[in-house]
């Protein structure tokens, strides 16, 4: 058990460009969480995966953010046409049981869009 | 909606004094609530929860909070801190069954003095 991996840990990104963060579970865990954190401000929850399904999405994530969880191991998420209001830190975490009562967080990716 | 108020955004103390960090929640049935820990730059560390029973909860690193329904508060506490628990502390609510997503509180920067 080595924890939730997220990858790249920073990314820096010119406007207008797609970029795609990796986030790899604690293995076995069937329940994978994304959260957007920008700064002085606490997590907010984007989405969550049971397994392969996407089975919420917030309405932070817009039509340029897909997420995906194929096979229900690794997810990842990306962003399309990047805007500087997407700067900010992408945190992954999972869980095994239900609802996000042990969630285990990443370490988390940092974007920022110049 | 479901929603978490932490009314203090910056608190120092002195090495080896006490400590308490308020946290006010919004919900609709029984919450479960939960205290994280994130140091700069880097993901959160669940500290302690609650999910149901003795209202009086022990985390790691010496930390314990006592939910009072009353009040809907969940204040985080500690009888000495270190310096090492300098660190942004964020309250959050949500995560049973059939709602999967946490609601954070804008957290609560702890400055230690020597």
């Amino acid at each position: 058990d080595t924890g939730v991996s997220q990858n790249p840990r920073h990314k820096i990104t010119k406007r207008g460009q797609n970029v795609t963060f990796r986030c790899d579970p604690i293995s076995e865990h069937n329940r994978l969480y994304w959260y957007r954190q920008t700064l002085g401000q606490g997590p907010e929850f984007l989405t969550y995966f049971q397994n392969e399904a996407q089975l919420e999405k917030s309405r932070l994530l817009s039509d340029r953010f897909s997420a995906e969880r194929p096979k229900g191991s690794f997810s990842t998420l990306e962003i399309q046409r990047t805007e500087q209001g997407d700067s900010a830190m992408y945190l992954c975490a999972s869980s095994l049981r239900q609802g996000a009562t042990e969630a285990f967080f990443g370490q988390g990716t940092r974007l920022t869009v110049v | 909606a479901q929603s978490v108020t932490q009314p203090d955004i910056h608190i120092t103390v002195s090495e080896g004094a006490s400590l308490e960090l308020r946290c006010n929640y919004s919900y609709g049935a029984t919450p479960y609530l939960f205290w994280y820990v994130q140091s700069p730059g880097q993901g959160l560390q669940l500290l302690l929860k609650y999910f149901s029973g003795d209202t009086l909860v022990q985390g790691i690193k010496g930390f314990e909070a006592e939910f009072k329904r009353s009040q809907s508060s969940f204040n985080l506490r500690k009888p000495s801190v270190h310096w090492s628990d300098a660190a942004e502390y964020f309250c959050a609510v949500g995560g049973n069954f059939g709602n999967e997503k946490l609601t954070f509180g804008t957290g609560t920067r702890l400055t230690i003095i020597p």
